[in-house]
């Protein structure tokens, strides 16, 4: 079965710091992998997302993301996090039932990040 | 503006009271969903649906219903049988439901049950 771990709960940067955030997936077939940002009381936002082709994902506000298949890996970079960046950011895997066309997404548990000034 | 609309941004009900929560998109997109948020839980899925007339459980139904009578629209009723209704819950639609295509979020419905 399809599943995702983001190992860390809450992480806490100062501002204009490097930041990684970490996603491991499982998935039998080649995945299609997602990073979605949440801010306090909100919907979610699609970061970036992965399918095929370049390891190295660029997304919106600065964000990255490299897929590792010999590690199951898809985590999420920025060079220099802004206040603005403090949210909830979810790693996601697409999937679906053999013979299906029909997909849904498997989330982990979100990584909340915290900036100093 | 294209989007997805839900209504009421908060919600409260007393115990073994239904109550239903709409959705409503204007991006012509043919699957829609619904997810529960709790803290620390990440998202569940509770139910979703790929076309009209449609809906397929996700990993926690059982207390929930579903319609999916126009494309537009894609109500979740919380029923008194669900043991612990108090959540976030999120509606998302995607423009045809396969595992490659994006889901886009609404701005959710916070139900508390008194």
């Amino acid at each position: 079965a399809q599943s995702v771990t983001q190992p860390d709960i809450h992480i806490t940067v100062s501002e204009g710091a490097s930041l990684e955030l970490r996603c491991n997936y499982s998935y039998g077939a080649t995945p299609y992998l997602f990073w979605y940002v949440q801010s306090p009381g909100q919907g979610l936002q699609l970061l970036l997302k992965y399918f095929s082709g370049d390891t190295l994902v660029q997304g919106i506000k600065g964000f990255e993301a490299e897929f590792k298949r010999s590690q199951s890996s898809f985590n999420l970079r920025k060079p220099s996090v802004h206040w603005s960046d403090a949210a909830e950011y979810f790693c996601a895997v697409g999937g679906g039932r053999r013979g299906s066309t029909l997909g849904r997404l498997y989330f982990g548990r979100g990584t909340q990040l915290t900036v100093w000034p | 503006d294209g989007g997805i609309t839900q209504s009421p941004k908060y919600l409260f009900r007393k115990e073994g009271q239904n109550v239903t929560l709409s959705c409503e998109q204007n991006l012509n997109h043919d699957a829609m969903y619904w997810y529960r948020q709790d803290p620390g839980q990440g998202l569940r899925l509770i139910y979703y649906s790929q076309i009209v007339n449609d809906f397929q459980k996700g990993d926690i139904a059982e207390g929930y219903s579903v319609s999916r009578e126009k494309k537009e629209s894609f109500p979740l009723t919380v029923t008194s049988a669900q043991k612990n209704p108090t959540a976030f819950y999120l509606c998302a639609s995607s423009i045809d439901g396969t595992v490659r295509s994006t889901q886009y979020f609404g701005p959710g419905t916070r139900l508390t049950v008194l």
